[in-house]
């Protein structure tokens, strides 16, 4: 038991649609990373938040969006859906943002889009 | 540039040991190694900074070789329970603000 939880558990969506996931972080972690997972791949980094800013994205694009909350909480907006958005979607939070911090992930979102 | 991670699968009975390995093109600051079984989340195993240390708990141990830029996790006397897929993550050490790049797993199945 990490302390992270999300939510929702499973989502299902149409192409073209708007989707928020929510991640509770681990009380005290300052930072949260978002991650895409794909049926048999490993966790691709989208973005991270430290302290209320985004502090580093991966390879998406601009309509993936994020927010972190005082309160350890925080947010994956994705407009505009795509069959491909299609993956489990993690978030890991940790203490710092690099330099060798471990990170806890919660149990992720599945998230189907139609 | 996402690091490799050999065997893509193995299988063992319970009992048989088991290496996993990771290999990057870039220097490395550190190497994470996490388990993840299905349906579950990824579970943190252990952290291994630049400086060659190796760590372990219980049977499980990990190396880093930072001049190959290559780390390798020991599974020792494997147990039921170590069924899952391995994956490593590596941040460079040219920018610190690098984030953690996963390989694409290992995937062990452990036969009774």
């Amino acid at each position: 038991e990490t302390g992270v939880t999300q939510s929702p558990t499973h989502l299902i969506k149409t192409r073209g649609q708007q989707v928020t996931l929510r991640c509770s972080s681990q009380s005290g972690h300052n930072t949260v990373s978002w991650y895409q997972q794909a049926l048999g791949q490993g966790p691709q980094f989208i973005f991270q938040y430290y302290r209320e800013e985004e502090n580093g994205r991966g390879n998406f694009p601009p309509r993936f969006s994020g927010l972190q909350f005082p309160n350890y909480s925080s947010e994956l907006n994705v407009n505009a859906l795509e069959l491909d958005d299609s993956a489990l979607y993690l978030c890991a939070s940790s203490l710092e943002p690099s330099g060798g911090y471990e990170q806890y992930f919660g149990p992720g979102t599945r998230l189907t889009v139609t | 540039q996402q690091p490799v991670q050999s065997p893509q699968a193995v299988i063992l009975r319970e009992g048989e040991d088991a290496v996993i390995n990771c290999s990057s093109s870039k220097a490395l600051y550190s190497v994470h190694w996490y388990r993840q079984k299905h349906g579950e989340a990824p579970v943190f195993l252990m952290i291994l900074l630049k400086g060659g240390e190796q760590k372990g708990h219980d049977k499980i141990s990990a190396s880093f070789n930072e001049k190959k830029q290559q780390s390798s996790l020991y599974l020792t006397a494997s147990q039921l329970s170590y069924s899952g897929t391995y994956f490593c993550g590596t941040e460079k050490v040219t920018n610190r603000d690098d984030k953690i790049i996963f390989g694409k797993g290992t995937r062990l199945h452990i036969l009774p």
